[in-house]
Formats: structure tokens, C-alpha cells, sequence
């Protein structure tokens, strides 16, 4: 079985701050990872990815991540926030079997402040 | 474009009557599913299929039925025995065999429960 944990279900940052999001997973197997952005009444749409090879991964609209497997890890950056980057984040975790199920962490809400 | 249409985008019900949700996908996706999502809690799966005329349970099925009849369509029905049905649905889908475990969401529905 898979979880995942995201630190802080309310972050605040300035506008050009860096965005830190904080990602922690629990995984039997070789995890795949991912981050989703939703906007209010929207759907979740993804930002990045890991599957395998390198474990900095780029995404949309200037966002990473790093895995860490030392750490159990997947946090979610960006070095300078703006502010349309306001929204809810989730962090997810696929598991095993052939359709490799996701589990979502609880989400973390970004509010830019100008 | 390819995608996943939900609908309505927003449905009133009056408690004790059943109501259906609609997910259709023309991406050729095997795998489709059902998601709840209240605030604070992430989404939780309701029920999903890996191929037509199969659908297993996921963690919050009671109350809830669906059927696939065809592979495009994946249709939730909310019946009055669900006790807190007023929430978010989200309908996704994704391949199989080999995949990544990476969802397609669909924009939504909000069922409020009058």
C-alpha cells in the first residue's frame, strides 16, 4: 500500500517568493510520483511527473520537483511566485497493479499575497 | 480535442431522490474513475472499471452505483442512501498495461443536496 503526507494544508508566500510545497510518500514498490494544480470548480490538471531516470523533474509553469528516495520525498518549487499560481496542490503516488491506481495526499491551498 | 466532458456542471437535488452524473471520454482509455472531493479531505475514490462491463469499489462506495456499458461512458449515480452526498465529483480516466498511473480529469461536478 501506498500514502502520501502533504506538510501544511495552507501555504502563504509574496509575490516573486519562492513557492516551496512539501510532498512525503510511503511506497512498497518503486514509486512514481506526480504533482496536479486545481482551480476552484475545475478539474485537477498535472504539473509534473517521476517515473525513472532523472530525479529533477521540470513541469508547467516554471514548476519542479526533486525526488529523493533517501528522503522519501517529492517536494514541489518554484522561484518566483506569481500570481495566478494561486490554487490547490496535490501531491500522488502510484501504486501497483496494472492500472497502477494513484493516491492523493489531503492538498495544500497557495495564496499569493501581492 | 480529446478529452473527458462532465455533466452537469452543477445539480440541486432534494434528499431522497437518486440523481446521475455524467462522464464521457474520447481518449481511448481503458481505465475510468470516480472521485469525491470535500474540503480538506483530497479526493477519495469512489468506484472504477479497467474495462467494459467490470467496475470495482474503491474506498467510499456505499451509496454510489455506475455501470459501463461502453468504454467511452462511465456514468455515477448518487442514490438517496448516500447520507452526506453534497461534494465535488471528479471523473478521470487513464490507460493500462505499462502506464504510469497518470490521470485525465475531467472539469467536474457540483452536487448540492437541498
Amino acid at each position: 500500500a501506498q500514502s502520501v503526507t502533504q506538510l501544511g494544508s495552507h501555504v502563504s508566500v509574496s509575490e516573486g517568493a519562492l513557492v516551496l510545497l512539501r510532498c512525503n510518500y510511503s511506497s512498497s514498490v518503486p514509486p512514481y510520483l506526480f504533482w496536479y494544480v486545481q482551480y476552484p470548480n475545475q478539474g485537477l490538471q498535472l504539473l509534473l511527473k517521476y517515473t525513472t531516470g532523472a530525479t529533477l523533474v521540470k513541469g508547467i509553469n516554471g514548476f519542479e520537483a526533486e525526488f529523493k528516495k533517501s528522503e522519501t520525498s517529492f517536494h514541489l518549487t518554484k522561484p518566483s511566485a506569481h500570481m495566478s499560481d494561486a490554487a490547490e496542490y496535490f501531491c500522488a503516488v502510484s501504486g501497483t497493479g496494472s492500472a497502477r491506481q494513484l493516491t492523493f495526499g489531503s492538498g495544500t491551498q497557495l495564496t499569493v499575497l501581492p | 480535442d480529446g478529452g473527458i466532458t462532465q455533466s452537469p456542471k452543477y445539480l440541486f437535488r432534494k434528499e431522497g431522490q437518486n440523481v446521475t452524473l455524467s462522464c464521457e471520454q474520447n481518449l481511448n482509455h481503458d481505465a475510468m474513475y470516480w472521485y469525491r472531493q470535500d474540503p480538506g479531505q483530497g479526493l477519495r475514490l469512489i468506484y472504477y472499471s479497467q474495462i467494459v462491463n467490470d467496475f470495482q469499489k474503491g474506498d467510499i462506495a456505499e451509496g454510489y452505483s455506475v455501470s459501463r456499458e461502453k468504454k467511452e461512458s462511465f456514468p455515477l449515480t448518487v442514490t438517496s442512501a448516500q447520507k452526506n452526498p453534497t461534494a465535488f465529483y471528479l471523473c478521470a480516466s487513464s490507460t493500462t498495461g505499462g502506464s504510469t498511473g497518470e490521470l485525465f480529469f475531467g472539469e467536474g461536478s457540483r452536487l448540492t443536496v437541498l
